[in-house]
């Protein structure tokens, strides 16, 4: 079993919808996790970041942290064409070290 | 948020030539800075962590004398593909570490032909 397992995609959605992105994962140590979001042919870019079990919002983003069940989600709310990338979810077990990535889940939002 | 540079963007080389790639942290200093290789659609791979004033940490299969990382300051890491085969064109990415979390550069494209 991978340490961080997420649903490689392509997911496509209509314009306006509501977007869930899962990962789930194995070391219950795990206590920071992330999402990036990538576009083709660039680095990364850091989304959200959370501690621990919870929600976190930020705009039309929102991360939820369920420890017990070792899953974390990405909502984006009313979805854009522009949201279309490659979702990365990362996590550590360290304050800010040892980061373990998720494969990425691919978004298409169509005009 | 925290700023990470790459340098150069695209890099076309021959192969058997060397080439080097700089990642710098902009406005943050990064005692710990990490290189990825990303083949096509698929997810980043660690190759090695930089630490500033030592030796870099390789991941397992990663050669250490091939793909050699200098890290000579707090701002800035370098990695250089010695001897680049056309099997070494993948797309280099770099990121640097702050206090909790880690930001990334926007990636350098290797070709080798």
């Amino acid at each position: 079993q991978k340490e961080v397992e997420q649903d490689p995609g392509p997911l496509s959605v209509p314009e306006g919808a509501i977007v869930s992105l899962n990962c789930t994962y194995s070391n219950s140590a795990f206590q920071y996790f992330m999402w990036y979001r990538q576009y083709s042919r660039k680095g990364p870019e850091l989304l959200m970041y959370t501690y621990s079990s919870g929600n976190k919002e930020d705009g039309r983003f929102t991360a939820q942290v369920d420890k017990s069940s070792k899953y974390i989600s990405l909502f984006i709310r009313d979805s854009q064409p522009s949201d279309s990338a490659t979702y990365l979810c990362a996590m550590s077990v360290d304050y800010g070290q040892n980061f373990v990535f998720g494969p990425g889940t691919r978004l298409s939002v169509l005009p | 948020g925290a700023v990470v540079s790459q340098h150069p963007s695209w890099v076309i080389c021959k192969s058997g030539t060397s080439v080097k790639i700089e990642c710098r942290s902009l406005d943050f200093q990064a005692t710990t800075m990490f290189w990825y290789r990303q083949f096509p659609k698929q997810s980043l791979m660690l190759m090695a962590t930089s630490n500033e004033g030592s030796k870099a940490t390789y991941e397992q299969g990663v050669e250490k004398d091939k793909f050699l990382i200098n890290h000579a300051s707090l701002t800035l890491s370098t990695l250089t593909v010695t001897s680049a085969h056309p099997e070494d064109s993948s797309f280099y990415i770099c990121s640097a570490k702050t206090r909790n979390t880690i930001y990334f550069g926007e990636g350098s494209w290797l070709t080798v032909v």
